[in-house]
């Protein structure tokens, strides 16, 4: 089974501070994705990478930036965490190739901003 | 604008019931269509369907696919309490070939 890790569950912090979310995956996938999921809104797209050192932005990538410098770690990091980034990050990830198939999530981090 | 919407946005049954849940889309270059169903935590994966009319099942669970009128139905017979989560419906598609995703259905499903 796929697993992918979240480090944490729970986080709060407070304005202004760079705040860094991190995703592992153990499958050897090619594309990880970060999505923030609000009530209403369902789960947007931060920033996704194909491939270690690369990245591209999703819908929302505004306050965010990334970094992918080993296949199977994919950082998310909020240079100066604002409270309208409060929210929860789910990390993603799927085999590199056939684009289309389905995700696989981590458990989710439910992050505050004070 | 691609979009995924969802209906109804949450439901309460009682245990014994079927119910249905909805997905329609507008989405350029339309690849797959994918259920998941997300409890506390992770969104687990239910089905990908990319063929019109060909009925996925797994236990309890249905979905099929309508790519003429541009919907997808989630079907859940003899509801159980472990059925209680948010079902996400989402679209492969769209210039870039993102996932896309609904706002969900919230499925409470009481003793």
């Amino acid at each position: 089974d796929v697993k992918v890790t979240q480090s944490s569950r729970y986080l709060v912090k407070r304005t202004g501070e760079k705040v860094f979310l991190e995703c592992v995956q153990d499958m050897d996938h090619e594309n990880m994705f970060w999505y923030r999921q609000d009530p209403g809104l369902g789960l947007r797209l931060i920033y996704f990478s194909y491939d270690v050192k690369m990245k591209e932005k999703g819908d929302i990538p505004e306050g965010y930036s990334v970094s992918r410098e080993k296949k199977e770690r994919f950082s998310l990091i909020l240079e100066s965490a604002s409270t309208n980034q409060t929210s929860m990050y789910l990390c993603a990830s799927t085999p590199g190739g056939g684009r289309g198939q389905p995700q696989h999530f981590g458990d989710g981090t439910r992050l505050s901003i004070l | 604008e691609d979009k995924v919407v969802q209906s109804p946005l949450s439901l309460v049954v009682h245990e014994g019931d079927t119910v249905t849940l909805n997905c329609s889309y507008e989405v350029t270059n339309f690849r797959s269509l994918l259920w998941y169903k997300q409890e506390k935590k992770a969104p687990t994966f239910l089905f990908m369907l990319t063929s019109s009319g060909i009925e996925k099942k797994s236990g309890r669970l249905s979905s099929i696919l309508d790519k003429k009128e541009l919907f997808s139905i989630l079907n859940i017979t003899a509801t159980q309490t472990g059925d209680s989560a948010v079902y996400l419906c989402a679209n492969y598609g769209g210039a870039t070939n993102k996932l896309i995703f609904g706002t969900g259905t919230l499925l409470a499903v009481q003793p």
